[in-house]
């Protein structure tokens, strides 16, 4: 497809179990993002990735989460041991070039809706 | 640091009224701006940016905004708007710190409501 591509839509799993969230971003974007949102906020930065190398994992709120970009395209967000704070959604975005190019907007996908029971 | 600020949680227009969303912004340097729409569940779609250059951006589906470097504003608007805007609005400053790498901050979002 054309955009940024995210699964699955929904996600739901009980207290304690590991999720694993995909994102396909657009062919040839070297820039990748991951952003969580919670009900009624805004999109919050998680992490970054320029190609396979995660340069900023800043916005990562704990050990239990986990990011990765292997061969530069797609990406995983694995979270272990979820607890109830971690039911949000969940955006990839995807941009051209490197991040630090700031004229390039950035292209999200539709997001993965967690819920963790 | 970077901050944004949506100072309205929601804006109630009829159709074919002016649509103006709010927008006001702190940055150290020079301010990379972005408004986005996000329709519900759904991801956020990408409307202008503001980056250099001219004061009025013009973007998708008829939007503009107006950069106001005085008064450190962003705000969006629309000459008429349409009930199919009616979405949820977000505004964004690009981080420009040194290893930032790009990534935006966003404001609270404000809801627009469009009635026919």
């Amino acid at each position: 497809g054309a955009g940024v591509s995210q699964s699955p839509r929904y996600k739901v799993a009980k207290r304690g179990q590991d999720v694993a969230l995909r994102c396909d971003p657009i062919s040839g974007h070297v820039s990748l993002f991951w952003y969580q949102q919670a009900l009624g906020q805004g999109p919050e930065f998680l992490t970054y990735f320029q190609n396979e190398a995660q340069l900023d994992k800043s916005g990562l709120p704990s050990d239990r989460f986990f990011a990765e970009r292997p061969e530069g395209s797609v990406s995983t967000l694995k979270i272990q041991r979820t607890q109830q704070e971690d039911s949000a959604v969940y955006l990839c975005a995807s941009s051209l070039g490197p991040g630090g190019l700031g004229n390039q907007p950035q292209h999200f996908g539709d997001g993965t809706r967690l819920s963790i029971l | 640091a970077q901050s944004v600020a949506q100072p309205e949680d929601q804006v109630n227009v009829a159709e074919g009224n002016p649509l103006t969303v709010k927008c006001t912004y702190s940055v150290s340097g020079n301010p990379y701006l972005f408004w986005y729409v996000q329709y519900p569940n759904r991801g956020l779609q990408f409307l202008l940016k503001y980056i250099t250059g001219d004061n009025l951006v013009k973007g998708s589906y008829g939007f503009e905004a107006e950069f106001n470097k005085s008064q450190t504003s962003f705000h969006l608007k629309k000459p008429s708007a349409l009930v199919s805007d009616s979405a949820l609005y977000f505004c964004a400053v690009r981080d420009d710190g040194g290893d930032s790498w790009g990534k935006l901050q966003f404001g609270a979002g404000t809801q627009v409501v469009v009635t026919p």
